[in-house]
């Protein structure tokens, strides 16, 4: 079946360090992927998303490239601000399903 | 109003008690989805609706859950003789389209809390 493995948090970073938080993943066929975040309080929201083998998803300084090979889909942000502490969820979905496969969860926590 | 709603926001529910959670979707939205995330964990399907017809259930754990959106606008979760384990936060999302996940945006309310004690 289709599964996410995403790095376990809290991940703990001064502003301005580098981020990268794991992701892969397990699915039959040729998966769309994304990166969810869940900032305090508010509903999870789509942050990128990368629907072929290559494709990377980029939005609000952070990046993630679909990589066939490792099965990977890897969170990055060259220089992290104490506003982008929240929860990180990435996800999937398989070809012609509106279903999405969560992986568990990363907190990311932003010090000043 | 401007985004997905749901209420109530906090249900706590005596074991064996039947709960029902309300999605109002963004206005005009075609799709709709049940998620239920444990604590510590992502979210997981639970059921969609694409109008009034709900055209996947394969997520609901039990006979015990039951979703409805009979008008294809608001949508009803109702857990019937609620078991500690159903303790969660259960999140509505809709879409505009029917597409699947990769073309169309899918917009999470915030979620509604249901401990059973």
């Amino acid at each position: 079946g289709n599964s996410v493995t995403q790095m376990e948090g809290p991940v703990t970073l001064s502003e301005e360090a580098f981020l990268t938080i794991n992701c892969t993943y397990t699915a039959t066929g040729y998966p769309s992927l994304f990166w969810y975040v869940q900032y305090p309080g508010e509903g999870l929201q789509l942050l990128l998303k990368a629907t072929k083998a290559d494709d990377k998803g980029s939005n609000k300084g952070f990046e993630a490239t679909y990589r066939k090979e490792t099965t990977s889909f890897h969170l990055e942000k060259g220089s992290v601000q104490v506003s982008d502490s929240a929860v990180y969820f990435c996800a999937l979905s398989r070809t012609g399903r509106r279903a999405l496969t969560f992986g568990s969860g990363t907190r990311l926590q932003v010090q000043p | 109003g401007a985004g997905v709603s749901q209420s109530p926001r906090y249900k706590v529910a005596k074991r064996g008690q039947d709960v029902a959670l309300r999605c109002d979707p963004i206005s005009g939205h075609v799709s709709l989805f049940w998620y239920q995330q444990a604590l510590g964990q992502g979210p997981e399907f639970l059921t969609y609706f694409q109008n009034e017809a709900q055209l996947d259930k394969s997520g609901l754990p039990s006979d015990r859950f039951f979703a409805e959106r009979p008008e294809g606008s608001v949508s009803t979760l109702k857990i019937q003789r609620t078991q500690k384990e159903d303790s969660a936060v259960y999140l509505c999302a809709s879409s505009l389209y029917v597409r699947d996940a990769s073309g169309n945006t899918i917009y999470f309310g915030e979620g509604s809390w249901l401990t059973v004690v």
